[in-house]
């Protein structure tokens, strides 16, 4: 079985520019979510969706971050303008129905400068 | 407000030794309470999990316990090895359906010395 699959690994990029990541879940899950890992701390939720439904995004920066998840399948991150303190690794993660856990990508590492 | 609070922060421990790292949560709804393992470079890796209908959950070298009056639980490892160097980060969640939501430690980076 093919993980969660995240990509690019790297991303560098100047403040105030725009930056996007993609995630493709593991087949057949429904429930997909975005953390956000800075540095030397647990991961924090961004937004979770239940199929292409965003059911809690509480936790997104509205102004500057969006995400989607187009035929419930694939997402994507997207912020813009990034700042200096959106440096920070991207996880995305899903998992089937009921009570399976949860399964991360690698992330995605994030440098704004 | 921190939900799950989560120490030590750093351990070193010596080949073969035990391994123990503390966890504590708030929220009393919380019922699932996994264990999760982050090697550099990589995405967390789910270790081991417990509910709270049982004090102890043990899978080889890796045991959880967990004080449901104290709302405290913790991960011993034992004859602690080289290979288990890693952050390892306890999380609580409530279960079924749209409560799924973990929320995670910050993290305890475990050092073992050969």
């Amino acid at each position: 079985e093919a993980g969660v699959v995240q990509s690019p690994r790297y991303k560098i990029i100047e403040k105030k520019q725009p930056v996007a990541f993609w995630c493709n879940p593991i087949s057949g899950h429904n429930t997909l979510y975005w953390y956000r890992q800075n540095l030397g701390q647990g991961p924090e939720l961004l937004i979770r969706y239940e199929n292409e439904e965003a059911v809690d995004d509480s936790q997104l920066p509205k102004d500057r971050f969006s995400a989607e998840r187009l035929k419930g399948v694939d997402s994507t991150l997207k912020i813009q303008p990034a700042e200096l303190g959106d440096s920070a690794v991207y996880l995305c993660a899903s998992r089937s129905i009921g009570n399976s856990p949860l399964h991360f990508g690698n992330g995605t590492r994030l440098t704004v400068t | 407000q921190q939900q799950v609070k989560q120490s030590p922060q750093s351990l070193i421990v010596q080949k073969g030794g035990i391994s123990i790292i503390n966890c504590a949560y708030e929220n009393t709804a919380f019922d699932y309470f996994p264990w999760y393992q982050q090697f550099p470079g990589k995405g967390p890796a789910l270790l081991i999990a417990i509910r709270p209908d049982v004090s102890e959950k043990k899978e080889g070298r890796f045991t959880i316990s967990f004080n449901k009056s104290a709302k405290q639980f913790s991960l011993h490892i034992m004859d602690s090895q080289p290979g288990d160097s890693a952050t390892y980060f306890c999380a609580a969640s409530k279960s079924g359906g749209s409560n799924y939501k973990l929320t995670f430690g910050k993290g305890t980076l475990l050092t073992v010395n050969p």
